[in-house]
């Protein structure tokens, strides 16, 4: 099946400092991305989509300027926390989907990024 | 936003048991899927129903579908101590385009007894 990638799978970083994640689709093209948060014994929650070469649209209550998405190719998103805050701490999942593949739209997870601000 | 609300929040049966969980939500769908979650880790798909259907079976897994209430039910027959989890329903809603992200229930805890 189809496989998607995280990368880091953790990472722990300073108060105020920026945060790249990684979310690649390895062996089918995302023509549209998702990033999803998930603080502990919570559910996840949708905070953006990502469409290549386009702007990302954000869910309501999301900073767009604190979560930097960039979709700049078929096979990778990028999410940036930027100035980074304990509160910010969280699971963070990706989620791709082929649009011209499967009918049924099936959404493919990453295995999440761990973040952990101090 | 978070649609789906699920039943039992949490639920501890014993090995050999079958377990109900049970899933609302509240706008037209095209599909409804269900995912297991171990303790910190990423997200396995276990099943998709489409709203065109009623039940789907996987394995020990049987999932219904109530579009008219708007509610799911995910039974785990004869479980085992490897289902201890946490299970999620997902909802992929109707606007067109399957250009949505999923909206995620609150979840079941599930823990199996040996």
């Amino acid at each position: 099946g189809a496989v998607v990638s995280q990368h880091p799978s953790w990472v722990i970083c300073k108060s105020g400092t920026s945060v790249k994640i990684e979310c690649r689709s390895l062996d089918f093209q995302a023509t549209t991305m998702f990033w999803y948060r998930q603080f502990p014994k919570q559910s996840l929650m949708l905070m953006a989509t990502s469409n290549e070469g386009s702007k990302a649209t954000y869910e309501q209550g999301v900073e767009k300027d604190k979560f930097l998405i960039n979709h700049a190719s078929l096979t990778l998103s990028t999410l940036t926390v930027t100035s980074a805050h304990p509160e910010d701490s969280s699971f963070y999942i990706c989620s791709a989907r082929d649009l011209w593949g499967k009918p049924d739209y099936e959404q493919y997870f990453g295995p999440g990024t761990r973040l952990t601000v101090t | 936003s978070q649609q789906g609300e699920e039943d039992p929040q949490a639920l501890s049966i014993q090995e050999g048991e079958n377990a109900t969980m049970n899933c609302s939500y509240k706008t037209s769908i095209n599909n409804l899927q269900w995912y297991r979650q171990n303790s910190g880790r990423g997200l396995v798909h276990l099943i998709l129903i489409r709203s065109n259907e009623r039940e789907k079976h996987s394995g020990r897994l049987r999932v219904t579908l109530d579009t008219s209430k708007k509610s799911s039910s995910l039974l785990i027959t004869a479980s085992r101590a490897a289902d201890t989890a946490s299970y999620f329903c997902a909802t992929d809603s109707d606007s067109g385009g399957g250009a949505d992200g999923l909206t995620f229930g609150k979840g079941t805890h599930l823990i199996i007894q040996p």
